[in-house]
């Protein structure tokens, strides 16, 4: 069975400044990753994806992150955060092509002006 | 913009009552799945389809039943509602990759 740890469950930041939100997961077959991010009351809404290809990914609103396959990580990263940056940020796994997400606790970022 | 609807978005519902939360999506998505997040926790997997007329259990048992008879339309039921069901519920849809989500049912029974 897989599983997903993301290791802070809470990022307090400043406005401005750069954040990582880490996430490690477990498995023994190739997976696919995924970061979300969910806003107070919302769905979960796709930040980005890692299938195949480039290690390295860009997504929505200035994030992006690493898939390092050595370390089994995929830690998600912005340069410099916003105030309506601030939510719960979800690292997610997928085996397979059916595409059921394994998710780990969440992350809260709080961006503080 | 992913088109996946739930409704209603929230339900506040009396011990012992029968539910059905609605999901309908329109981008003609063969998998659709239900996930259920108790407050500040992470999405666990309660149902899965991956087409008409199929269905099964997720990760997380669960006491509600789902059925998918058309493309778009994946709902879920509880013939029974107790407290212990309080939780969000939500609905999502996927054809390669990205996993697409509705807003979510918060369902309280009291």
């Amino acid at each position: 069975a897989q599983s997903v740890t993301q290791l802070d469950s809470q990022v307090p930041v400043f406005e401005e400044a750069p954040v990582e939100l880490r996430c490690n997961y477990s498995s023994s077959v190739s997976v696919y990753l995924f970061w979300y991010v969910q806003y107070p009351n919302q769905g979960l809404q796709l930040l980005l994806k890692y299938l195949s290809g480039s290690t390295l990914v860009k997504g929505i609103n200035g994030f992006e992150a690493e898939f390092n396959k050595s370390q089994t990580s995929f830690h998600l990263r912005k340069p410099s955060v916003h105030i309506s940056d601030t939510a719960e940020y979800f690292c997610a796994v997928a085996k397979g092509s059916n595409y059921k997400l394994t998710f780990g606790k969440g992350t809260l970022l709080t961006v503080n002006p | 913009e992913a088109d996946i609807y739930q409704t209603p978005r929230y339900l506040v519902i009396g011990t012992g009552k029968k539910i059905t939360l609605e999901c309908s999506q329109t981008m003609g998505h063969d998998k659709m799945y239900w996930y259920q997040q108790d407050p500040g926790m992470e999405l666990h997997l309660i149902h899965y389809s991956y087409g008409v007329n199929s269905t099964e259990k997720g990760d997380l048992s669960s006491e509600s039943t789902v059925s998918r008879i058309r493309t778009e339309h994946f709902p879920l039921t509880l013939e029974s509602a107790r407290p212990s069901h309080t939780s969000q519920y939500l609905c999502a849809s996927s054809v390669a990759g990205p996993t697409f989500f509705g807003q979510g049912t918060r369902l309280t029974v009291v």
